[in-house]
């Protein structure tokens, strides 16, 4: 079975610095894995994802995660937030038919 | 194209009533994907549909909790005699094929149970 844990429920920082989400998983087998963000009154939205081939994976807004394997880790990283990233963020894994969620982390943007 | 819609968008139901939900996946779309998400919590996935069959049922929380989708199309998830616990955004997925790495989100549908 697999696992997700998401360790930050709530992430503030000011607009302009850089953010990193944590996420880690667990699997006996190997899995893909994605993060979903979810903006404020909107469904869910595939940000990035990583299913095979280089372990850094990009978005088209600047968000970037790599996948370490030995760390069992998908971090989602910006180097610079607006005010308008401020959304929840869920890291999912799967290997199957279904995707396994984490509890999500929720970034707070300040101007 | 169209997406993912789902139906009702907010559904209020008093204790003990049976409810309804619909999912209408996005046209062509095989698999269908049935999620709840609870305040604070993250998703929790209930049921999977490839066309019309369900090979895995194994997240639908009790037996009053049930689904069925029809044409390879439409998909109905049914919660008989609510409960508070039940209170919940509903959300529906479909992917391409089989695999669930495409998958494609409603905007749910948010259950509250007085």
């Amino acid at each position: 079975a697999q696992s997700v844990t998401q360790l930050d429920s709530q992430v503030p920082v000011f607009e302009e610095a850089p953010v990193e989400l944590r996420c880690n998983y667990s699997s006996s087998v190997s899995v893909y894995l994605f993060w979903y963000v979810q903006y404020p009154n909107q469904g869910l939205q595939l940000l990035l994802k990583y299913l095979s081939g280089s372990t850094l994976v990009e978005s088209i807004n600047g968000f970037e995660a790599e996948f370490n394997k030995s760390q069992t880790s998908f971090h989602l990283r910006k180097p610079s937030v607006h005010i308008s990233d401020t959304a929840e963020y869920f890291c999912a894994v799967t290997n199957t038919d279904k995707l396994i969620f984490g509890t999500g982390t929720r970034l707070q943007v300040f101007p | 194209g169209a997406g993912v819609s789902q139906s009702p968008s907010n559904k209020v139901t008093e204790k003990g009533k049976d409810v309804e939900l619909r999912c209408d996946p996005i046209s062509g779309h095989t698999a269908l994907y049935w999620y709840r998400q609870r305040l604070g919590q993250g998703l929790e996935f209930l049921i999977y549909f490839q066309g019309n069959s369900a090979p895995d049922k194994s997240g639908l929380p009790s037996d009053r909790f049930s689904a069925e989708r029809t044409g390879e199309s439409v998909s109905t998830l049914t919660i008989q005699r609510t409960q508070q616990e039940d209170s919940a955004v509903y959300l529906c997925a479909s992917s391409p094929d089989g695999s669930s790495y495409e998958q494609y989100f409603g905007p749910g549908t948010r259950l509250t149970v007085t």
